[in-house]
């Protein structure tokens, strides 16, 4: 099992550049998480969806975020346009079930907008 | 909305040593406990999952303890090595069943 892989690792861009960030869950993981870590606010719940669907996604802090699940092994999170404060490791997380079920992290991509 | 706090934030010891990381939450109506280990540069490690009707959990030299009434856990760390060093995060898993991570303790075990 090869884990959950998120890609790129790092990214490096300028203000106001559309940045896409790329994951494939674990296979037959019906539920994917996306994270946003700071030093200021931790480990934040973005979106996560159920079988391709997202769930929730209150904790997108703008419009300027979206994501998608086109289907079960492959996820985007987009941010257009992107901002100096958008800066942040996001990460990828899959499990097969929510119930007592723990996540599985990807190495995360470490974004920085310059 | 869950809180999770951990005390402390940091912790530098000596190797050898029993070690006692705390996580507490604000909302005591939860389904589990988790702990997890975050390496420099790397995603979340799950170490321990304690279900709401659990008390402990253990794994090698770490046992976890689980007390709903008080909203507290702990993570117990037998014997410490330099390899033990990371940031340790808990998370308590509510009515959505979508874990809220406390901010984590930054260990560091010194041989």
């Amino acid at each position: 099992d090869a884990g959950v892989i998120q890609s790129p690792r790092h990214e490096v861009t300028e203000m106001g550049q559309e940045v896409t960030l790329r994951c494939k869950p674990i296979s037959g993981h019906d539920y994917l998480f996306w994270y946003r870590q700071t030093m200021m606010r931790g480990l934040e719940l973005l979106i996560y969806f159920n079988n391709n669907v997202p769930i929730d996604d209150s904790g997108m802090p703008e419009d300027r975020f979206s994501a998608k699940m086109p289907n079960a092994s492959f996820s985007t999170l987009k941010i257009q346009p992107s901002e100096p404060r958008d800066s942040a490791v996001y990460f990828c997380a899959s499990c097969p079930g929510t119930v007592n079920q723990p996540q599985h992290f990807g190495d995360g991509t470490r974004l920085s907008i310059l | 909305k869950q809180e999770v706090t951990q005390i402390p934030a940091a912790l530098s010891v000596p190797e050898g040593e029993n070690l006692v990381l705390n996580c507490s939450f604000t909302d005591s109506a939860i389904y589990n406990l988790q702990w997890f280990r975050q390496d420099p540069g790397k995603g979340l490690t799950s170490l321990l999952l304690i279900q709401s009707s659990q008390r402990e959990q253990t794994s090698g030299r770490l046992n976890a303890s689980l007390d709903k009434s008080s909203g507290r856990s702990t993570l117990y760390i037998a014997a410490s090595q330099p390899g033990d060093s990371a940031t340790y995060l808990c998370a308590a898993s509510g009515g959505s069943y979508i874990p809220t991570f406390g901010r984590g303790t930054s260990l560091i075990v010194h041989p």
